[in-house]
């Protein structure tokens, strides 16, 4: 089936410096899009980058992300982690060719930013 | 942004009772969907729903699962009988389009089954 993997389960950053989350995919899907949605304490998923173009960089409050098929890769960047970015983060794959717009999600990684 | 809306954001009950969970999506959205996060564990779909139907469902949507959304009010997910398995946090979400169109979620209802 399809899956997607989030490798780093916990992450904690000093404020400044660069953070990475990894997100690594496996699908029988013929046309897809990636999502990174983030979660803050008692808040809603919300998207914070998509991207259906291969080799493309996307970009979106300081973070960003390029989808690689030939890795099979959609990792998140960003260069100067802020106190505010501490949060829940998941990957999240979606089927646009079929009718059920299911998005399967990784498993989620936990950033700390610590000054 | 938009918001989606759930309600109650926790709910407590015992194992064979019917619960009914809430969620008032994005007002001009067409399509709805019910994700499941059992503790420690990603979020997987359970359903989407459109024009009055199920779309597709998971393996995850058993039988004494069901949903609705009577005359564009509340989209709802009633479990009836619940199980201790059932006990989760379920997120809904709304979108309007299937295609690239972004997901919108609510904030979950934490779902425990005693």
């Amino acid at each position: 089936g399809d899956s997607v993997t989030q490798t780093e389960g916990l992450v904690t950053v000093t404020e400044g410096l660069p953070v990475k989350l990894n997100c690594t995919y496996q699908t029988t899907y013929l046309t897809i899009a990636f999502f990174w949605y983030v979660q803050y304490l008692n808040e809603a998923p919300q998207v914070l980058l998509r991207s259906s173009t291969d080799n493309k960089r996307t970009e979106h409050q300081g973070f960003h992300a390029t989808l690689h098929k030939s890795s099979s890769s959609f990792h998140l960047q960003k260069s100067s982690a802020q106190l505010s970015d501490s949060a829940l983060y998941y990957c999240a794959l979606k089927d646009t060719g079929g009718l059920s717009g299911k998005l399967t999600f990784g498993e989620g990684t936990q950033v700390t930013v610590i000054s | 942004g938009p918001k989606v809306l759930q309600i109650p954001s926790h709910q407590i009950i015992d194992m064979g009772q019917m619960v009914t969970l809430n969620c008032d999506p994005v007002s001009n959205h067409l399509y709805f969907y019910w994700y499941k996060q059992i503790l420690g564990q990603q979020m997987e779909f359970l359903v989407n729903f459109y024009n009055g139907k199920v779309m597709e469902k998971s393996k995850l949507f058993k039988d004494q699962f069901s949903v609705e959304r009577p005359d564009g009010s509340y989209f709802t997910l009633k479990i009836q009988p619940t199980a201790l398995e059932d006990s989760a946090v379920y997120f809904c979400a709304s979108s309007l389009k299937l295609d690239y169109a972004e997901q919108f979620f609510g904030p979950g209802t934490r779902l425990t089954v005693l």
